[in-house]
């Protein structure tokens, strides 16, 4: 059954760094989210992705995030100047975008860890 | 998108049953029931979906009352593997498409 993807499964960074974390959605999905989720908190909306260009974005997306698919298979969550409060496991999914009610799944998460 | 109530944690005895409720009374006509769950903290994993019919997987059934004020997720046979917190989500099939998580209901299944 295809699945989404997420590397790496854990990354460690300084406060201050640059982040890129990479998602493979499942092959004939059109759309693509980043969520995350604060270690005992709720999983939280960050972007949404279709054609080529950011259809939502939360207040958290703020301008240190950015979103890209730059060869069609990958999507990825690039976080500029990373700050100890980005600590948190990363989820994307993708979903088929044929109807309106068509599911999305969920990769199994990137944990980020910022010192 | 609707808001949900569902109770914080719930237990079930391995091999029974495993009932889930969830309150969506200011749901409206368009927006469809989803289930999801996150065992630990991996990805979060669909259920199911349904709109106002009884609806049935491999994972588990989805019974949506007349009203569709509430519905019901249930595990027909619950298995230490079914331990995960369990989100309802109310969604519109139109326009908004991000998944709005509550903080579910944790499910115990006891041994």
């Amino acid at each position: 059954e295809p699945e989404v993807t997420q590397t790496p499964s854990h990354q460690v960074t300084q406060m201050g760094q640059e982040v890129i974390l990479r998602c493979v959605p499942i092959s004939n999905h059109l759309y693509f989210y980043w969520y995350r989720q604060i270690l005992g908190q709720k999983v939280e909306f960050l972007v949404s992705f279709y054609n080529n260009e950011i259809s939502e974005k939360s207040e958290i997306f703020d301008d240190q995030f950015s979103v890209e698919r730059p060869d069609g298979s990958n999507f990825t969550l690039k976080i500029r100047s990373t700050k100890l409060e980005d600590s948190a496991m990363y989820f994307c999914a993708s979903r088929p975008g044929h109807k309106g009610t068509d599911t999305q799944y969920f990769g199994p998460g990137t944990r980020l860890t910022v010192l | 998108d609707a808001k949900t109530t569902q109770p914080p944690s719930m237990d079930c005895a391995e091999g029974r049953a495993a009932n889930l409720p969830c309150n969506h009374s200011t749901i409206s006509g368009n927006e469809y029931v989803y289930w999801y769950r996150q065992i630990h903290s991996q990805g979060p994993q669909y259920i199911i979906h349904g709109l106002k019919n009884n609806e049935t997987n491999e994972m588990a059934s989805l019974i949506i009352t007349e009203d569709r004020k509430s519905s019901t997720l249930i595990l027909p046979h619950a298995t230490l593997r079914d331990t995960a917190v369990y989100y309802c989500i109310v969604r519109s099939p139109f326009g908004n498409e991000k998944l709005t998580f509550g903080t579910g209901t944790r499910l115990t299944i006891i041994p």
